[in-house]
């Protein structure tokens, strides 16, 4: 069965850092979202991007967050410096069809520590 | 964007069935009613999705009155597996369809 998969599954970095975290969506599908958890938190939407433009972001995607598809695979979230308050676990999320029902489904997720 | 309401917390017993409620009363004309299952340092899974009437999968049943101002969903015969946080969501209408979440419903299943 098709699945979104995440890349790396832990980042650990210095506040300030840039980080990159990657994701490949399902082959066919053509939304692409970004969620966050904060621990023991609600997952939050950032941002969700279609036909290579963001259509959509929250208002914690500022700008220090910026997303990429640099090619027909990957779907990437970066953020230029990090702030303590970045860490948490971050989803990718991708869903098929054009104005349809159709499901998001959801990465397993890289967990993100600021020190 | 329909605001949801569930109970934060459940405890169940290995072998019964398990009946979740969500209440959605600002639901919209063309929002679907999505219920995912996540378990600790794991992604959202999809679990069942609706419109109204009752939708039946291989995993869970979703019930829908009439009104769809709400919608339970049933885990038949849960396992000790089942312990995880359960998400109802509704609306992701449109091209865009970002979903908003609720702080789930936290179900234990017990020995």
């Amino acid at each position: 069965e098709p699945e979104v998969t995440q890349t790396p599954s832990h980042q650990v970095t210095q506040m300030g850092q840039e980080v990159i975290l990657r994701c490949v969506p399902i082959s066919n599908h053509l939304y692409f979202y970004w969620y966050r958890q904060i621990l023991g938190q609600k997952v939050e939407f950032l941002v969700s991007f279609y036909n290579n433009e963001i259509s959509e972001k929250s208002e914690i995607f500022d700008d220090q967050f910026s997303v990429e598809r640099p090619d027909g695979s990957n779907f990437t979230l970066k953020i230029r410096s990090t702030k303590l308050e970045d860490s948490a676990m971050y989803f990718c999320a991708s869903r098929g069809l054009v104005g349809s029902t159709d499901t998001q489904y959801f990465g397993p997720g890289t967990r993100l520590t600021v020190l | 964007l329909a605001k949801t309401t569930q109970p934060i917390s459940m405890d169940s017993y290995e072998g019964q069935e398990v009946n979740i409620t969500c209440s959605h009363n600002n639901i919209a004309t063309n929002d679907y009613i999505t219920w995912y299952q996540q378990f600790p340092s794991q992604g959202p899974r999809f679990i069942i999705q609706g419109y109204k009437t009752k939708v039946t999968n291989e995993v869970a049943s979703l019930f829908i009155p009439a009104d769809r101002k709400s919608s339970t969903l049933s885990l038949p015969r849960v396992s000790l597996s089942d312990t995880a946080v359960y998400y109802c969501l509704v609306g992701g209408a449109g091209n865009n369809r970002k979903l908003i979440w609720g702080l789930g419903t936290s179900l234990a299943v017990n020995p």
